[in-house]
């Protein structure tokens, strides 16, 4: 039971360029997040989805875009990129049913991007 | 005034010590508390989950919830060189969908 996988761990994309971020879940779970951490700045919500076909903005979705086809993937794609996207980016899932709160976070490893 | 405050550290304390890690929270609605611990380059992984006031306790670990003064611990006996890590306090208010509030997390240095 491998959990959130993502890849890559690490990437260096110039300013302008673009790129995806994949993350897969093998827990069955309905609700995946991308969040995105700055040194000292806790974690930040970019995106989330409740299940496949449904997606919502977070709290900086900014210069990111979702998609969620399947219940294992919740790829994070950005678009020319830009420096103030220097993060480590965590995809995360959980299993929630109905209306009660489930909210126990199972996060992948991590992507480090540097925009340079 | 932020939602969730926490003090960044880092903590030092010496191997054996009581730790004590704490947040508070303006947000009324939150009904729903975890602590996540996140060793360097990794993910966060949760550690402790409680729902309501009063005290959990799991192993070395007790989480501890006053609603009424809206602060929450996170009390390690017996500290080891291995709980040296980040831990971050999470909350919930259960009613949407967008998952949690984090504080910014504390460094944890456990001196052998």
């Amino acid at each position: 039971n491998a959990g959130v996988t993502q890849t890559p761990k690490f990437r260096i994309l110039k300013i302008g360029q673009s790129m995806t971020l994949q993350c897969t879940q093998d827990m069955n779970h309905n609700y995946m997040y991308w969040y995105r951490q700055d040194p000292g700045m806790g974690l930040k919500l970019i995106y989330y989805s409740v299940g496949a076909g449904i997606t919502d903005k977070g709290e900086v979705p900014n210069g990111y875009n979702v998609s969620r086809s399947t219940t294992e993937d919740f790829p994070l794609r950005l678009e020319l990129a830009a420096p103030s996207q220097t993060s480590v980016y965590f995809c995360a899932s959980s299993y929630r049913q109905g209306s009660g709160a489930n909210e126990k976070l199972f996060f992948g490893s991590g992507t480090q991007l540097s925009v340079l | 005034q932020k939602e969730v405050e926490q003090d960044p550290g880092p903590l030092s304390v010496p191997e054996g010590a009581i730790v004590s890690l704490n947040c508070t929270y303006s947000n009324s609605a939150f009904q729903y508390f975890m602590w996540y611990r996140q060793y360097s380059r990794k993910g966060p992984e949760l550690l402790m989950y409680t729902y309501s006031s009063g005290n959990k306790e799991d192993g070395r670990f007790t989480a501890q919830v006053d609603k009424s003064s809206k602060y929450i611990s996170l009390f390690i006996r017996d500290s080891q060189p291995s709980d040296s890590a980040t831990y971050l306090c999470a909350m919930g208010s259960g009613g949407g969908a967008d998952g949690l509030t984090f504080g910014k997390g504390t460094h944890l240095i456990i001196q052998p």
